[in-house]
């Protein structure tokens, strides 16, 4: 692989499941992230890390829950799903010479 | 806290230049972002600016001004292609204990009229 990648592309759940969002990069950047898109809403962030081993609560962080285990994966986990995390998922890292933040294709999350 | 103002949309002609202003508030300012998305799509990046001033890059360029708060996109030779979603964020790093996250603005509509 090579950048970023998140899977599942989509995804339909029913309300109080839990369900773990997986994010992968192979640029060996240290600070990942990750976003919720909602139509005039923009890009909130939930919840970062940066570098393995650290996480911290971005501008939404209820509901949801991170780990950083290392340096190449971020899974973004929702305990019990509800459906205003309808959304679509995005998770960024960012790094390199020109410290540049490179996003995933994007997870859509519809929860009912 | 961190404050992002962007216009929510904008229109302009086919071959014309348009300008996109971001304002912003924040306490830990470590640099702007600009990023373009399409609709269904993941945002890409456009530029980063750190020091003041302009930074070209193609038909596109991005102006900084910290002591403002301010930031602009300016696209030239505007295509068709370039309608889209345009995002400004801002990289926060916390003096406290240097947490550092990148915030977004809600993004600027960009309609191209041929």
């Amino acid at each position: 692989i090579a950048g970023i990648t998140q899977a599942p592309t989509s995804q339909i759940l029913a309300a109080g499941r839990r369900m773990t969002l997986r994010c992968t990069q192979d640029m060996r950047h240290n600070a990942m992230y990750w976003y919720r898109q909602d139509l005039g809403l923009g890009l909130r962030l939930i919840h970062y890390s940066n570098t393995a081993g650290t996480t911290g609560k971005g501008e939404v962080p209820d509901g949801y829950s991170v780990s950083r285990a290392n340096t190449d994966d971020f899974p973004l986990t929702l305990a019990s799903a509800v459906p205003s995390q309808t959304s679509v998922y995005f998770c960024a890292s960012r790094g390199g010479e020109t410290d540049t933040q490179y996003f995933g294709p994007g997870t859509r999350l519809t929860v009912l | 806290g961190q404050n992002i103002d962007q216009p929510t949309e904008m229109t302009a002609t086919e071959g014309a230049i348009v300008q996109i202003n971001c304002t912003y508030q924040t306490s830990g300012f470590n640099g702007l972002f600009w990023y373009q998305q399409h609709a269904g799509e993941a945002p890409t990046f456009l530029s980063y600016n750190v020091l003041d001033g302009l930074e070209e890059k193609g038909r596109f360029s991005s102006f900084l001004s910290r002591s403002k708060g301010y930031s602009y996109l300016l696209l030239k030779e505007l295509q068709m292609k370039d309608s889209a979603s345009y995002l400004c964020a801002v990289r926060d790093v916390s003096m406290k204990n240097r947490d550092d996250k990148i915030i977004f603005g809600k993004g600027t509509r960009l309609h191209i009229l041929p």
